[in-house]
């Protein structure tokens, strides 16, 4: 079946420096893949999307690469703030007629200190 | 406009109450789904409606009951619940087999406590 890993956190960091959380995935076929961000107290935002392999998504001043060959989607951010702390979600999705299905990885906590 | 409203934000319930979740999107996403997050998790699939019929149930107890009246809106109604079905309830529409327009978005969530 799909699975989807993340690094564990909590990730503590200060502000305006890089962030990188990795992400890979096993699946059958040709998933897209996302990143959701939870903010303390809220639902889920999509945050970046790509949809087939070399596309990268972008948003808010974060990036990811569909990497088919290293089966990867790593987040990265350049400069953070204290506001991108939240969980981060990565996932992939299969279409099936039934209803999309996502498979989450378990989640990266990030906490950005002033 | 990428909106899924839910409602309530927080339910507080008794284990012998009976009391509905709802959600409502206008994007005409023709898939709605009712996911489950237990704090420090990834949230789970319960329930996915395609063309307003139950598609998806991923064995879910039967004290959960999900209702889908019309495309824009769905219901969970909860009877008989116990302490540890206390979680954040999750509600996401989508487009369905529509190239490039799969996403699934999230509402806000109803945070349900079960005393």
């Amino acid at each position: 079946g799909n699975s989807v890993t993340q690094m564990e956190g909590p990730v503590t960091l200060s502000e305006e420096a890089f962030l990188t959380i990795n992400c890979t995935y096993t699946a059958t076929g040709y998933p897209s893949l996302f990143w959701y961000v939870q903010y303390p107290g809220e639902g889920l935002q999509l945050l970046l999307k790509a949809t087939k392999a070399d596309d990268k998504g972008s948003n808010k001043g974060f990036e990811a690469t569909y990497r088919k060959e290293t089966t990867s989607f790593h987040l990265e951010k350049g400069s953070v703030q204290v506001s991108d702390s939240a969980v981060y979600f990565c996932a992939l999705r299969e279409i099936k007629a039934a209803g999309n299905k996502l498979t989450f990885g378990g989640g990266t906590r990030v906490l950005v200190k002033p | 406009d990428t909106e899924v409203t839910q409602t309530p934000k927080h339910l507080v319930m008794g284990m012998t109450n009976k009391k509905s979740l709802k959600c409502e999107q206008h994007m005409g996403h023709r898939a709605m789904y009712w996911y489950k997050q237990k704090a420090k998790k990834p949230p789970e699939l319960m329930f996915v409606y395609s063309y307003e019929k139950l598609s998806i149930n991923e064995s879910v107890p039967s004290r959960f009951s999900p209702e889908c009246p019309n495309s824009s809106l769905l219901n969970l109604h909860l009877h008989a619940l116990q302490p540890e079905d206390s979680a954040l309830y999750l509600c996401a529409s989508s487009q369905l087999l529509v190239a490039g327009r799969n996403t699934i978005y999230f509402g806000e969530g109803s945070w349900l406590t079960v005393v």
